[in-house]
């Protein structure tokens, strides 16, 4: 099945400085990718993602890549700001079958005022 | 806010019990997912359903069942509860219209099993 690796597991910035997030998949049959940021007490929240059509996506302040011959992709927010403190999570579902989204283990940011 | 609603948000069970957790799911959507994430993890897959039928299933245990109503709401159950049931159970709800949509994620429920 699917294996979804997830780095760094930390990561501390400085307001205002960039935060980059890296995943590396295994199943070739991976074509969509999101990005999800769950906050204290919630539950994970949609912030982009990206089919496997296109090699980057970006939204204000926050982009992914996604390369597929090296099955990785990244996301990478830039301006970060301490609302973004939280822990993001990658994901990768296949291009048949159900919807099943194999996720990462997680990356918890914190944004230094 | 996704549109998806989960209840309860919190449920103390000692081992050996049965629970039931419910969602709601976004309106228009007619696919719901429900997946275990333990504390510190990544959310794990545990079925799905679309339109009233199972649709696919991760790697646990049979005493994890469903259903989905005809109005598209879902349910959770687990049986003879253990230790490691606790963690927070995720329902995702999506649109499946010949082209797989987007999940959104509800608040989720968190099981303690004593």
């Amino acid at each position: 099945g699917e294996n979804v690796e997830q780095h760094p597991s930390t990561l501390s910035v400085q307001e205002g400085d960039s935060a980059v997030i890296k995943c590396t998949y295994s199943d070739s049959a991976s074509n969509y990718f999101p990005w999800y940021k769950q906050e204290l007490g919630k539950g994970p929240q949609l912030i982009i993602d990206i089919r496997s059509n296109v090699g980057e996506k970006k939204d204000q302040r926050i982009a992914v890549t996604l390369n597929k011959t090296a099955k990785h992709f990244s996301l990478h927010i830039t301006e970060t700001q301490p609302e973004d403190s939280a822990v993001y999570f990658c994901a990768a579902r296949r291009n048949f079958g159900n919807e099943k989204l194999t996720f990462g283990t997680g990356t918890r940011l914190t944004i230094i005022p | 806010e996704t549109g998806v609603t989960q209840s309860p948000t919190h449920l103390i069970k000692t081992r050996g019990q049965q629970v039931t957790l419910r969602c709601s799911s976004q309106s228009g959507h007619n696919t719901v997912s429900w997946y275990q994430q333990a504390l510190g993890q990544g959310p794990q897959f545990i079925f799905q359903y679309y339109r009233e039928e199972e649709n696919g299933r991760g790697n646990f245990p049979p005493r994890f069942s469903g259903l989905q109503f005809p109005n598209y709401s879902s349910e959770l159950n687990v049986n003879a509860l253990e230790l490691d049931d606790s963690a927070l159970y995720l329902c995702a709800s999506s649109s499946y219209t010949g082209v797989r949509e987007t999940q959104y994620f509800g608040p989720g429920t968190r099981l303690l099993v004593l």
